[in-house]
């Protein structure tokens, strides 16, 4: 079964520092995998995803991701943190799980503080 | 406008009423799924729907039951509520021929049973 692990789950940073959010995956088939947004009191947001074509992924916010297959790995950087980034950040992963249906698995989350 | 919709908002409840949290989309989407969002936890899948009359169990489906009579709408229902169940829970769909396209989340419902 699939499975993903996020570390840390509370990040800060400094505004205008770099923002690195950690995520390993375990699947035994090819992952699609996703970072996704929750912003106070909201729902969830795509930012980016993963879906076997090119291993550098750019989202949306200035977001970009990277899978690194021999690392099991898809963190999530930004070069400069925005007070606007502070929210809470989720990877996830999708996999087939049998008989033609299949099943998204959440990461614990991880939430970002920017200090101004 | 693309969206999903969850009623109610809010809810406040008793152990042992039955309650049914709605949820539509209107994007003709086949893939429906429940999940709840616990402190620590993230979000864990109960139920998912591949088409009409198609669900199967997620991670934590002990509690919840679904139907989903009509594509558009995929109701959670708690036929005997418990404390534990107190949550925020979303509902997500996506289409079901590209699962890689982009799952549309609900605004949520946050639910207390007391």
């Amino acid at each position: 079964a699939q499975s993903v692990t996020q570390l840390g789950s509370h990040v800060s940073v400094s505004e205008g520092a770099l923002v690195l959010l950690r995520c390993n995956y375990s699947s035994s088939v090819p992952p699609y995998l996703f970072w996704y947004v929750q912003y106070p009191n909201q729902g969830l947001q795509l930012l980016l995803k993963y879906t076997s074509a090119a291993t550098l992924v750019k989202g949306i916010n200035g977001f970009e991701a990277e899978f690194k297959k021999s690392e099991t790995s898809f963190h999530l950087t930004k070069p400069s943190a925005h007070m606007s980034d502070a929210a809470e950040y989720f990877c996830a992963v999708i996999a087939y799980s049998g008989a033609g249906s299949y099943q998204l698995t959440f990461g614990k989350g991880t939430k970002l503080s920017v200090i101004p | 406008e693309a969206q999903v919709t969850q009623n109610p908002r809010y809810l406040i409840t008793v152990t042992g009423k039955k309650l049914t949290v709605t949820c539509s989309q209107n994007m003709n989407h086949e893939y429906m799924s429940w999940y709840r969002q616990d402190p620590g936890l993230g979000l864990r899948q109960i139920y998912y729907s591949m088409n009409v009359e198609v669900t199967d169990k997620g991670d934590v489906p002990e509690g919840y039951k679904v139907s989903r009579k009509e594509k558009r709408n995929f109701p959670l229902i708690l036929e005997s509520p418990s404390p534990n169940q107190t949550s925020l829970y979303f509902c997500a769909s996506t289409s079901a021929d590209r699962i890689t396209d982009t799952q549309y989340f609900g605004p949520g419902t946050r639910l207390t049973v007391l």
